[in-house]
């Protein structure tokens, strides 16, 4: 069966500082990855996502994560981070099974930025 | 456009009594879904729909059952509330399309006590 490890359950940084929130998942298929934002007491957003074609992939607001397939990794990343960053990250994966309609998750790293 | 909408916010039940929680999404999506959120354990699903009429069970279904009546509505019960069902739950809808994402409500606070 599928899986998601995210290596960290949480990640103290300061601000400015650079970050990454690491995201390994288990399947032999292709695949379709996401990542997910959940600020305090809100749902989950979707902060980017890898389809296919370049493996670098964006966000509006400074991520990227970067699809490394020899490693099954979807890290995340942010070169300078700010108090607003503060929430939890959710890795998600869908996979052929059920037509990629269905997420399997990460259990969430909760990424705390100091001033 | 609201999106998805959770109905109640919050809620405290005591062991044994039931409940419905609504999920409503006004984006005409063909799927929808149903979470839980417990700490250190992400987001498991626990029922899902691929449309009007249609449930489906997904990783941890023991203790719900849903109701797809209208495309728009989902709806996920309790029969028999039990404190290991004390969580935050989550609804979400997706379109029919397999790369598009699931887009999330606002989540329902649970406690059974």
């Amino acid at each position: 069966a599928q899986s998601v490890t995210q290596l960290d359950s949480q990640v103290p940084v300061f601000e400015e500082a650079p970050v990454e929130l690491r995201c390994n998942y288990s399947s032999s298929v292709s695949v379709y990855l996401f990542w997910y934002v959940q600020y305090p007491n809100q749902g989950l957003q979707l902060l980017l996502k890898y389809l296919s074609g370049s493996t670098l992939v964006e966000s509006i607001n400074g991520f990227e994560a970067e699809f490394n397939k020899s490693q099954t990794s979807f890290h995340l990343r942010k070169p300078s981070v700010h108090i607003s960053d503060t929430a939890e990250y959710f890795c998600a994966v869908s996979t052929p099974s059920g037509g990629y309609n269905k997420l399997i998750f990460g259990a969430g790293t909760r990424l705390a930025v100091h001033p | 456009n609201a999106g998805v909408t959770q109905t109640p916010k919050f809620r405290v039940l005591k062991t044994g009594q039931s409940m419905t929680l609504l999920c409503a999404q006004d984006m005409n999506h063909e799927y929808m879904y149903w979470y839980r959120q417990d700490p250190g354990m992400g987001l498991r699903l626990i029922h899902y729909s691929v449309g009007e009429g249609t449930t489906a069970k997904g990783e941890v279904p023991d203790g719900y059952n849903v109701s797809r009546l209208k495309k728009q509505n989902f709806l996920l019960g309790l029969e028999s509330a039990a404190p290991s069902q004390t969580s935050v739950y989550f609804c979400a809808s997706k379109e029919a399309v397999s790369y598009n994402e699931q887009f999330f409500g606002p989540g329902t606070r649970l406690t059974v006590l």
